[in-house]
């Protein structure tokens, strides 16, 4: 299958600073990836579609000035978690359709901490 | 209600047993369906997906759609302690651009 990468894979900071968390596809072009979060127990919810070229949309309740998306490239996403707060803690994955929005192959997932 | 059910469990089963796994929905623009798994601190991995009513089958597993009902299947043959993991439905709504619902997942544990 397709290979999605994310870096990095965890992260410990200090509540009030920024995290960046990286998403590339690494053999196929992806225009729009996908931003899930999960929290321990807990399924996958989308967080953002992140658009090549364009604004990411955000689903309902997600700030979208905490959560800051940049598709920088046709392989590579961005999600920066500004003034990180400790209930911001969760498992952040990334996801990318190769064919078609139901073939969608998922990044290994980054694991932040917020102290 | 909730737009996708799905029995949390734990669900454990002795090796070689066949796995029943369910999910059902509420959402009749869901058109696409799909099984991860997804395993202890892992990014999910995409098994099986299909669009219509009916059985498809890839090797030890087979999912099964009955739109009529509402109601998506996973079945594992000849389960094996490997297959230990969380078992996550999906659906899409089909827009081509739409990120996926999730199901919260079924632990699955096979007894060696």
């Amino acid at each position: 299958g397709a290979v999605v990468s994310q870096h990095p894979s965890w992260v410990i900071c200090k509540s009030g600073t920024s995290v960046k968390i990286e998403c590339r596809s690494l053999d196929f072009q992806a225009t729009t990836m996908f931003w899930y979060r999960q929290f321990p127990k807990q399924s996958l919810m989308l967080m953002a579609t992140s658009n090549e070229g364009s604004k990411a949309t955000y689903e309902q309740g997600v700030e979208k000035d905490k959560f800051l998306i940049n598709h920088a490239s046709l392989t590579l996403s961005t999600l920066t978690v500004t003034s990180a707060h400790p209930e911001d803690s969760s498992f952040y994955i990334c996801s990318a359709p190769q064919r078609g929005a139901e073939t969608q192959y998922f990044g290994p997932g980054t694991r932040l901490l917020v102290l | 209600q909730k737009e996708v059910e799905q029995d949390p469990g734990p669900l454990s089963v002795p090796e070689g047993a066949i796995v029943s796994l369910n999910c059902t929905y509420s959402n009749s623009a869901f058109q696409y369906f799909m099984w991860y798994r997804q395993y202890s601190r892992k990014g999910p991995e995409l098994l099986m997906y299909t669009y219509s009513s009916g059985n498809k089958e890839d090797g030890r597993f087979t999912a099964q759609v009955d739109k009529s009902s509402k109601y998506i299947s996973l079945f594992i043959r000849d389960s094996q302690p490997s297959d230990s993991a969380t078992y996550l439905c999906a659906y899409l709504s089909g827009g081509g651009a739409d990120g996926l619902t999730f199901g919260k997942g079924t632990h699955l544990i096979i007894q060696p």
